[in-house]
């Protein structure tokens, strides 16, 4: 079945740092891709997505591209500011699956 | 627009007790689809509706069930609560359509049910 691996966090870093966070995926076909954000205390927020190969989604300076020969999605910010502290989850759906599947999630804490 | 709202948002039940939660979809989305979120295991499936229709299921025991009213409103039931029940309980909603495949869910902000 679909799944998703993300790197294991947490990660910790200062204002105005680069982030990265990786993403793999294993799914039959060719499936949508999303970056989701959860703040304490709330839901999940869809930051970006991706429907097709090479498709580069980007959302509040964040960026994450579709890379089919790496099956994979990185997500990337050049400046992280405090207010970037949360929760990241990638996820995917495949055609008439109906559910996304998600990673493990990635704690982020950015320090002033 | 309105987000998708969920009911009640603090849920405190005994062990083999049963639980409804209610989720509201964002105004014209039809289908409806159900998370558990826990520490442990993440982010899991439930099940999904659209126009009153379970169209997939998650792997879930038979005690896990919802429902979708002809509103798009739905419920999830869980009957003969156990410990391991205690999470948060996520509804998202979503726009379908012919063209557009990338299914899109927004989520609501859940019930956190606890078992004790």
């Amino acid at each position: 079945g679909d799944s998703v691996t993300q790197m294991e966090g947490p990660v910790t870093l200062s204002e105005e740092a680069f982030l990265t966070i990786n993403c793999t995926y294993t799914a039959t076909g060719y499936p949508s891709l999303f970056w989701y954000v959860q703040y304490p205390g709330e839901g999940l927020q869809l930051l970006l997505k991706a429907t097709k190969a090479d498709d580069k989604g980007s959302n509040k300076g964040f960026e994450a591209t579709y890379r089919k020969e790496t099956t994979s999605f990185h997500l990337e910010k050049g400046s992280v500011q405090v207010s970037d502290s949360a929760v990241y989850f990638c996820a995917l759906t495949s055609l008439n699956d109906y559910k996304l599947s998600f990673g493990a999630g990635t704690t982020v804490t950015v320090r002033a | 627009k309105a987000g998708v709202t969920q009911t009640p948002r603090y849920l405190i039940k005994t062990r083999g007790q049963q639980v409804t939660l209610s989720c509201s979809p964002i105004s014209g989305h039809r289908s409806v689809s159900w998370y558990q979120q826990t520490p442990g295991q993440g982010l899991q499936f439930l099940f999904e509706y659209f126009s009153e229709t379970q169209r997939n299921k998650g792997n879930f025991p038979g005690r896990f069930s919802g429902r979708q009213f002809s509103n798009s409103r739905s419920e999830m039931n869980v009957s003969t609560l156990e410990l391991g029940d205690s999470a948060l309980y996520l509804c998202a909603s979503s726009l379908p359509s012919g063209t557009d495949f990338s299914y899109e869910q927004y989520f609501g902000p859940g019930t956190r049910l606890t078992v004790t």
